[in-house]
């Protein structure tokens, strides 16, 4: 199976962009990327996903490497509410979800 | 609303007790999943099911049975042979990848369990 790398930690000023990394190097061609965070003692919540091209949505971007090895986060004005640990997953055709550790982001006032 | 719920949110047992953790959903999702979450670690994939009737063995299946008679339900059982059964358990639904279709996989809020 296919694994990401996160760093364990960063921390973002409010107001300010956020880039959160991943590596996938062994990522397969019909994978998907999918990014989701969670908040303390609940459920992890949906953020992004894509394939090969960049994706926007009204939380974050999503940013793809050419190669599709890695791709980063963007969430362009960080908040308070956005502290969280955010995870990045491969969805593999056989349906597996497998997340690692995510990046706990902190945000500053 | 469509939904996926567990129940129920705290759950206290004693040791050697089996104890069967629900989870519902209402979205016609295909897939279903269960994960554990020890304090300050990722979450760790206990079993999965695809298809009704089916079901797969995740990463640390072991100590735990699962059954998938419904669509919509996807209870997990811990038994007395799991050793360190206390922890966070987290339940997901998705949709199954179709003709290249990809959605994006819904979480309950999870059991809290505490064996004493």
């Amino acid at each position: 199976d296919a694994k990401t790398t996160q760093p364990n930690s960063m921390e973002s000023n409010e107001e300010e962009p956020v880039h959160l990394p991943c590596n996938h190097s062994t990522i397969s061609g019909t994978d998907y990327i999918h990014w989701y965070r969670q908040l303390p003692s609940q459920g992890p919540e949906y953020v992004i996903h894509g394939l090969t091209s960049n994706v926007n949505n009204r939380m974050a971007s999503l940013a793809i490497a050419e190669d599709r090895k890695s791709s980063t986060l963007i969430l362009h004005r960080a908040t308070l509410r956005d502290a969280a640990v955010y995870y990045c997953i491969l969805r593999y055709q056989g349906g597996k979800l497998i997340f690692g550790q995510g990046t706990e982001l902190s945000v500053k006032p | 609303d469509g939904g996926i719920t567990q129940s129920p949110k705290y759950l206290f047992r004693k040791e050697g007790q089996n104890v069967t953790l629900s989870c519902e959903q209402n979205l016609n999702h295909d897939a279903m999943y269960w994960y554990r979450q020890d304090p300050g670690q990722g979450l760790r994939l206990i079993y999965y099911s695809q298809i009704v009737n089916d079901f797969q063995k995740g990463d640390i299946a072991e100590g735990y049975s699962v059954s998938r008679e419904k669509k919509e339900s996807f209870p997990l059982t811990v038994t007395s042979a799991q050793k360190n059964p206390t922890a966070f358990y987290l339940c997901a639904s998705i949709r199954r990848l179709v003709d290249g279709m990809n959605t994006e996989a819904f979480f309950g809020q999870g059991t809290r369990l505490t064996v004493v």
